[in-house]
This record gives C-alpha cells, sequence and structure tokens, in this order.
C-alpha cells in the first residue's frame, strides 16, 4: 500500500521568512513526487516536482528535498508571501502505465502580512 | 486553450436520484483521471482512462461508473446517488501521465 502523510494540518509563517512543509511515504523502488497547491474553490495547480534519483528540485522560490533514507520529502518556499497562503498537497506517482497519484491530506499554509 | 472543463459547478441531489459529472479537455491528453476529496482528506482516485475505449476502477469506484468514447471527454456516472457521495469531485488529465492538470472541481451535496 503506497501511502503519503502530512502529518501537519496547518502552518502559520510571517511574509518574508520560509515556509517549510512535510511530507513522509512508504516504502518503495522508484517514485516520482509531485507538490500541488490548492486555492478555495479552485482544482489543485501543479508546483513543483522530484525524480527519486535526484535530491534536490529548484524552481524560483521554491525548492523540494528528498531524503531517499528517511523516506521523506519537504518544500522549502522563500520568501514566503500572502498570495502563497493555500492548501498543499503532497502526491506520489507509483509504478506501472497508469501513473496514478496518491495524495496527502495537505497542509493550510497562511503566510501573515 | 481553456485546459480541464467541469460542469455543473454546483449540484444538489436528493438520495436515489442519478446524474452526469461532465469534464472535457482540450489538450489533446491521453490519460484522464476522476478523484473526489471529503472535507480534511487528500483526493482519492475514483477512475481513470488510458485512452478512449480504456477505462479502470481506482481506490474508491463503488457507486461510480465512466466512460471514455473520445480523447475529450470524460463523464462521471452516479447511478443511486446517496449521502456518502457528498463531496466534491476533480477531474484531470495528462500527457504522458507525469504532470496532471485539473479542472475547478464540482461540489455535489446529496440529501
Amino acid at each position: 500500500d503506497q501511502q503519503v502523510k502530512q502529518n501537519s494540518p496547518s502552518l502559520s509563517v510571517q511574509e518574508g521568512r520560509i515556509s517549510i512543509l512535510n511530507c513522509d511515504y512508504t516504502n518503495s523502488m522508484f517514485d516520482y513526487f509531485l507538490w500541488y497547491k490548492k486555492y478555495p474553490a479552485e482544482g489543485p495547480t501543479f508546483l513543483i516536482s522530484i525524480s527519486s534519483i535526484k535530491d534536490k528540485n529548484e524552481d524560483g522560490r521554491f525548492t523540494v528535498f528528498l531524503n531517499k533514507s528517511a523516506k521523506h520529502l519537504s518544500l522549502h518556499i522563500v520568501p514566503s508571501q500572502p498570495g502563497d497562503s493555500a492548501v498543499y498537497f503532497c502526491a506520489r506517482r507509483g509504478g506501472g502505465s497508469n501513473y496514478k497519484l496518491t495524495f496527502g491530506k495537505g497542509t493550510l499554509l497562511t503566510v501573515n502580512p | 486553450n481553456a485546459g480541464v472543463t467541469q460542469t455543473p459547478k454546483f449540484r444538489i441531489l436528493k438520495i436515489g436520484q442519478s446524474m452526469t459529472l461532465q469534464c472535457a479537455q482540450d489538450m489533446n491528453h491521453n490519460y484522464m483521471y476522476w478523484y473526489r476529496q471529503d472535507p480534511g482528506m487528500g483526493l482519492k482516485l475514483i477512475y481513470y482512462s488510458v485512452g478512449a475505449g480504456i477505462t479502470d476502477k481506482g481506490e474508491v469506484p463503488n457507486g461510480y461508473n465512466v466512460s471514455r468514447s473520445t480523447t475529450e471527454d470524460f463523464p462521471l456516472r452516479l447511478e443511486l446517488a446517496a449521502p456518502s457521495q457528498t463531496s466534491v469531485y476533480f477531474c484531470a488529465s495528462s500527457f504522458l501521465g507525469d504532470v496532471q492538470y485539473f479542472g475547478p472541481g464540482t461540489r455535489l451535496t446529496v440529501t
């Protein structure tokens, strides 16, 4: 059973500071991880991804780190902006040809001005 | 491109009624997916399709049916609505099965 766990339901940070969102996963041989952002009353939008052959992927203010020995990944947002306030979902794409995603429960990030 | 579109945005059903949630994409994506999101939970896969004429069950398929007669459309059918199907439904598509692009969702209430 492929599980993805986001243990923090919410996170509050000040504008300009770093936001760190965490995600844990169960054992697997090869995976591809994605982070999605979701605003209220909208569908999730893709943010950044990382393959399990990498340790880090960066895109502007967003960086995802993958610690395979700890089975843990994190999303860093620096600097945080009020517009980043949203629910962030960690997702895992398993193997096979159907490319199904397994989502965590999400973390609500609030960035205070 | 409109991307992934879903209709209706909102719907209230009585127990036992049926309805079809519509999903269309104009990106020529082969892969399409239906998810539901319950409050405080992540998205759970209901059904998916890897191409026209090919569909398969996801994690929570009971109470739902799908068809995929064209590349563009992937409707989700609820035959006998139950209160447990009250949820927000998202349709998604992807080209090579990597990044999935989501529609805006349909909020369904069954009373």
